[in-house]
């Protein structure tokens, strides 16, 4: 079946526009994760929803940072007034259960994000 | 908290050689143990995993034993291929992170002809 799929995969973005990120996990898929990545790093975890609710948005690094998941499936992540240092790539996963550490989180392709 | 320890890249290997790449953890209790790489230009890909000590994952030739008594999931895979050049993180899930994975960051693996 279908895995995880992101859109943009590639956004060039000036320094004070906002940003949309587009997530859509693998049907059925309970939890869904957002991670940073930046260059030559580990992805760091910013947020996790499990179907709507969001449960955790302590890796958000600023409240310009915003995530939603309305009804349970396609996510968006959304970046006001972009700033330089918010240049990575946006990682989304999905896994099957909620709130199960055992479970494995399958990744969509990232989408590149350069702020200018 | 929970941290994960990945060695340094990049790794330069020929084909047919031997490959480890170490990760040590540190973390509560009992964590997930996981193996993810990043082809060039694709995205991240679940390699292996093992959720309880002494269990070995594998997977395409790689293998990695939960070893609780040196907090350690090292990769292994006896004969390399050019095909295996990718970026390999080793992360956790355990039960202070619950649900995060926790990453390393990363071993760039170049594997020569």
């Amino acid at each position: 079946g279908a895995g995880v799929s992101q859109s943009p995969r590639y956004k060039v973005a000036k320094r004070g526009q906002d940003v949309a990120l587009r997530c859509d996990p693998i049907s059925g898929h309970v939890s869904l994760f957002w991670y940073q990545q930046a260059l030559g790093q580990g992805p760091e975890f910013l947020t996790y929803f499990q179907n709507e609710a969001q449960l955790d948005k302590s890796g958000l690094p600023s409240d310009r940072f915003f995530a939603e998941r309305p009804e349970g499936s396609v996510s968006t992540l959304k970046i006001q007034r972009t700033q330089q240092e918010d240049s990575a790539v946006y990682l989304c996963a999905s896994s099957l259960e909620g709130l199960a550490f055992r479970d494995t989180q399958y990744f969509g392709p990232g989408t590149r994000l350069t702020v200018l | 908290g929970d941290s994960v320890t990945q060695m340094e890249g990049p790794v330069t290997l020929s084909e047919e050689a031997f490959l480890t790449i170490n990760c040590t953890y540190t973390a509560t209790g009992y964590p997930s143990l996981f193996w993810y790489v990043q082809y060039p230009g694709e995205g991240l890909q679940l390699l292996l995993k093992a959720t309880k000590a002494d269990d070995k994952g594998s997977n395409k030739g790689f293998e990695a034993t939960y070893r609780k008594e040196t907090t350690s999931f090292h990769l292994e895979k006896g004969s390399v291929q050019v095909s295996d050049s990718a970026v390999y993180f080793c992360a956790l899930s355990g039960v202070d992170s619950n649900y995060q994975l926790i990453w390393g960051a990363g071993t760039k693996l170049i594997i020569k002809p």
